[in-house]
């Protein structure tokens, strides 16, 4: 069925490297993607988001690539730090219908650890 | 400007009863939509409201319902609580200027349903 995944539920990297977070996607249909982070005890912050329109769009360290022919996303984080550790969630519309703010589709989850 | 609220955070109930939480969006922001998440079935949409209006509706049974209230505030509501509703409730604002085109979704805090 339609779903939004990611490739590997920990990833640990050493601080100061960079970071690739990786997510499948099924819905063709989908034309927004998002990338939320999740810290401990707090809601899901937004990141960084991209419309299938896009291949790629850049924020301050973070960079979303999208793959609409292999149906993937990918979050990279440049120059890690300690405050990066956290959960990852990519995110999809695409699945519900009535315009504006349809439901999103959310992946299982990626939790980033940042190593000193 | 004040970020997306939930009242309370925390909460405990037990089977049988019904619980009501609440969630100010953004100023500004028209619609407002609540999540479920779980640690086995992660952050899954429950519905999507607009103009008063419910407007999408994921995969939940009768038992979850919400509102929404002239000046954009919204409520959802359990009722007959099971043991498999302890979950943390996050609601998301957005402005959703017209149909069709998707904007970002900003998350609150989130409410913590234990019940017993």
């Amino acid at each position: 069925g339609e779903s939004v995944g990611l490739h590997l539920p920990t990833l640990s990297v050493q601080e100061g490297d960079n970071s690739i977070i990786n997510c499948a996607y099924s819905n063709s249909a989908s034309d927004y993607f998002i990338w939320y982070k999740q810290e401990s005890g707090k809601g899901p912050q937004f990141i960084i988001d991209i419309r299938s329109n896009m291949d790629k769009r850049q924020g301050q360290r973070v960079t979303v690539l999208l793959n609409k022919t292999v149906k993937h996303l990918s979050l990279q984080i440049a120059a890690t730090q300690p405050g990066d550790s956290a959960v990852y969630f990519c995110a999809e519309n695409g699945r519900y219908t009535g315009g504006g703010a349809d439901g999103l589709t959310f992946g299982k989850g990626t939790h980033l650890i940042i190593q000193p | 400007k004040a970020g997306v609220t939930q009242t309370p955070r925390y909460l405990i109930k037990t089977r049988g009863q019904q619980v009501t939480l609440s969630c100010s969006p953004i100023s500004g922001h028209r619609s407002v939509s609540w999540y479920q998440q779980t640690p086995g079935q992660g952050l899954q949409f429950l519905f999507e409201y607009f103009s008063e209006t419910q407007r999408n509706k994921g995969n939940f049974p009768g038992r979850f319902s919400g509102r929404q209230f002239s000046n954009s505030r919204s409520e959802m509501n359990v009722s007959t609580l099971e043991l498999g509703d302890s979950a943390l409730y996050l609601c998301a604002s957005s402005f959703s200027r017209t149909s069709g085109d998707t904007d970002t979704q900003y998350f609150g805090p989130g409410t913590r349903l234990t019940v017993l």
